[in-house]
């Protein structure tokens, strides 16, 4: 059974830029999870989708958004790139909020 | 709110001996669950083990147990054995919504 799959696996962009981040559940799974993580610090809850709907959303601007298509697949997209945007970007599933998560191996973005 | 702490920011341990790292939660909640992730330097979070609040026996999956203190709102968890594989940063997680605690380095010493 394939895992959470992220893509792209590095990702370099400069200042005011835009990024898409891409995310494919392991499958069964309806909810899908966005985290940061910057350089040595823990992981700040972005995102929450689940049957195509946002249902929570952690303390980030508006310019973090994202969107979760009918196959549960899932898209981050960052505007207006700053650079303390920098960070690994885990995405995570599961089968309902209630249960552990899988994770997959991140995306490292860079802002310059 | 909820809030999970890991008071540990460092740890180490030698090959072989045990070693527990600490969690809490406060929460009003008396129904909670607590997940443990272990992150190795190669970024992947791997789930270890959960501890529900109204489980009645202290949850064990391997070298990995958890010593759950109801009244305390505490699962630590307890890795025996140490291996230099275990060196990682071990982060807890609350059950009920989405947040990490700042998490632990364990560093193995051969």
């Amino acid at each position: 059974e394939a895992g959470v799959t992220q893509s792209p696996t590095h990702l370099i962009k400069t200042r005011g830029q835009q990024a898409t981040l891409r995310c494919s559940p392991i499958s069964g799974h309806t909810s899908v999870y966005w985290y940061q993580q910057a350089l040595g610090l823990g992981l700040q809850f972005l995102l929450w989708y689940d049957e195509g709907e946002e249902r929570n959303r952690g303390n980030f601007p508006p310019r973090f958004s994202g969107r979760q298509f009918p196959n549960y697949s899932s898209e981050l997209n960052v505007n207006a790139l700053e650079l303390e945007d920098s960070a690994l970007y885990l995405c995570a599933s599961s089968k309902d909020r209630y249960e552990k998560l899988f994770f997959g191996s991140g995306t490292q973005l860079s802002v310059l | 709110a909820q809030k999970i702490t890991q008071t540990q920011p460092g740890m180490f341990v030698q090959e072989k001996e045990a070693v527990t790292l600490d969690c809490t939660y406060d929460t009003s909640d008396q129904s909670y669950g607590l997940f443990w992730y272990k992150q190795p330097s190669s970024g992947e979070m791997i789930f270890l083990i959960y501890q529900g609040s109204y489980d009645e026996q202290n949850a064990t999956e391997g070298r990995y147990s958890l010593n759950f203190q109801k009244a305390r709102k505490s699962t630590n968890l307890v890795i025996s054995a140490s291996q230099l594989g275990d060196s990682a940063m071990y982060f807890c997680k609350d059950g009920n919504q989405f947040y990490f605690g700042t998490g632990t380095s364990l560093t193995v010493i051969p």
